[in-house]
């Protein structure tokens, strides 16, 4: 069976401290990607999305994710996070399955 | 894009009543989803909500228990029957725009907290 696995269930960070969240997918075919954030008692809404070309993606909010087939992986990254970054993020397939969630954690 | 609200917000109700949840888009869509949301936890696909057939069921997922009408391409209704206190939840709605659904990227609807007593 077809899964996302989001290894880091909390990620704990200083502000203005880089950040990576880690996705892992497991689809041997051609894949579609995303990241989604859900900020505190918000709802979820698209962070940035992979479909083909540059394995680099840009998405908002200073967010970038790297497409790396032969690790099958698409980690989220981030180089300086504010406390305004505080909140959930998923990842998730074309294929509707997601990962667990990663709480990011902002340290002042 | 598209914008989805969700009625009702929240509710509180009586375990074996049942909550029927609307889901309303503001444009036509192909694609629409029910998922459930634990507290704390990742969303679980319930179903595909399909216009003019039966929705399309995930496993451990029963259209006795979890009723979906799809009525018209921008509405669908998702029923929590018999309801245990197991099923308290946020049930979300979920949309990918357009009526080709081609890049699967999807749109949420607020939500609807259920609590079960």
């Amino acid at each position: 069976a077809q899964s996302v696995t989001q290894l880091d269930s909390q990620v704990p960070v200083f502000e203005e401290a880089p950040v990576e969240l880690r996705c892992n997918y497991s689809s041997s075919v051609s894949v579609y990607l995303f990241w989604y954030v859900q900020y505190p008692n918000q709802g979820l809404q698209l962070l940035l999305k992979y479909l083909s070309g540059s394995t680099l993606v840009k998405g908002i909010n200073g967010f970038e994710a790297e497409f790396n087939k032969s690790q099958t992986s698409f980690h989220l990254r981030k180089p300086s996070v504010h406390i305004s970054d505080t909140a959930e993020y998923f990842c998730e397939d074309y294929q509707l399955i997601w990962g667990a969630g990663t709480k990011l954690i902002i340290k002042p | 894009s598209a914008v989805i609200s969700q009625k009702p917000s929240r509710d509180i109700c009586q375990r074996g009543t049942s909550l029927t949840i609307q889901c309303q888009v503001d444009s036509q869509v192909t694609m629409m989803f029910w998922y459930r949301q634990q507290p704390g936890q990742s969303l679980t696909l319930i179903a595909t909500a399909n216009q003019g057939s039966e929705a399309t069921y995930e496993s451990g997922f029963v259209i006795d228990k979890f009723p979906i009408s799809r009525p018209n391409l921008t509405f669908s209704t998702l029923t929590v029957s018999n309801m245990s206190p197991e099923d308290s939840s946020i049930y979300l709605c979920s949309v990918v725009p357009g009526l080709a659904g081609g890049s699967r990227e999807q749109f949420f609807g607020p939500g609807t907290r259920l609590t079960v007593l």
